[in-house]
C-alpha cells in the first residue's frame, strides 16, 4: 500500500463545476503539499499546509490531521486548470517528501 | 526573475552513454533536489543537496551521481550502470532544506531522458 493515495486518477469536469481532489496518508507528517503538474511537466506548488484551510483565489485546501486526509477543492472550474494534481506529504525530517502518483483533472468547455 | 533552469528539455541517451542534467537555480536556495518521475508513479527522490560541497543519496541513486560545487548549480549525471534510465527528471530546491519545519518546494520544468 502507497504511503500517499489520491483520489480520483482521472477526473473530467465541465466548466464552472466544483471540483474535489482527495489525498490520504499513512504516515505521521509534518506538512503536506499540494502541486500542480502542466502538460509541459513543470510542476508548481499551490499549498503548503500542516492544520486547517487555505484558500487562494479559486483553490482551497483543506487538512485533517486526525484522519490522515487532505482534500483540494477548485471552485468554478475552467479548462485552463486542466493538469495533474499531486499531494506529496513531508515527514521525518526537513523537506523528504513522499509523493501521491497524482489526479489528471481535465475541465471541457 | 528568480527560478530554476533545467537543460535540455529533450536529452537522448545511446548505449553505455554518461549524460549530464542540467540545473541551475536564482533563488540563493541552499538546498537543491533531483527527482525521478515514471508514468503512473509518484516522484522519487534521486539525491538531495543542503549545502555546497555536501550531497545525500535519496530514494533510487544507483546509477546517477551529482555534484555542488556551486550554491546555483546540482548538475545530475546517469551514468551507463543506470539501466532503466528513461524517466522524466525533474530538478527543486528549498531555502533552507534539511530540517523541519518543512519548507515550499521550487521545481524546474524537468528533462525528458530517453534511450537511442
Amino acid at each position: 500500500k502507497n504511503e500517499v493515495e489520491q483520489s480520483p486518477q482521472n477526473l473530467t469536469a465541465q466548466e464552472g463545476e466544483f471540483i474535489t481532489i482527495n489525498c490520504s496518508y499513512s504516515v505521521g507528517i509534518s506538512a503536506l503539499h499540494w502541486l500542480q503538474q502542466h502538460p509541459g511537466g513543470g510542476i508548481v506548488s499551490l499549498f503548503m499546509l500542516s492544520s486547517g484551510k487555505k484558500k487562494h483565489g479559486r483553490l482551497i485546501a483543506t487538512i485533517n490531521i486526525q484522519e490522515k486526509h487532505s482534500s483540494l477543492h477548485i471552485t468554478a472550474s475552467h479548462p485552463r486548470d486542466s493538469a495533474v494534481y499531486i499531494c506529496a506529504v513531508s515527514s521525518g525530517g526537513g523537506n523528504k517528501l513522499t509523493f501521491g502518483t497524482g489526479t489528471q483533472l481535465k475541465v471541457e468547455l | 526573475d528568480g527560478g530554476i533552469t533545467q537543460s535540455p528539455k529533450y536529452l537522448f541517451r545511446k548505449e553505455g552513454q554518461n549524460v549530464t542534467l542540467s540545473c541551475e537555480q536564482n533563488l540563493n536556495h541552499d538546498a537543491m533536489y533531483w527527482y525521478r518521475q515514471d508514468p503512473g508513479q509518484g516522484l522519487r527522490l534521486i539525491y538531495y543537496s543542503q549545502i555546497v560541497n555536501d550531497f545525500q543519496k535519496g530514494d533510487i541513486a544507483e546509477g546517477y551521481s551529482v555534484s555542488r560545487e556551486k550554491k546555483e548549480s546540482f548538475p545530475l549525471t546517469v551514468t551507463s550502470a543506470q539501466k532503466n534510465p528513461t524517466a522524466f527528471y525533474l530538478c527543486a530546491s528549498s531555502q533552507r532544506g534539511g530540517k523541519p519545519p518543512a519548507e515550499k518546494l521550487f521545481f524546474g520544468s524537468g528533462t525528458q531522458l530517453s534511450v537511442l
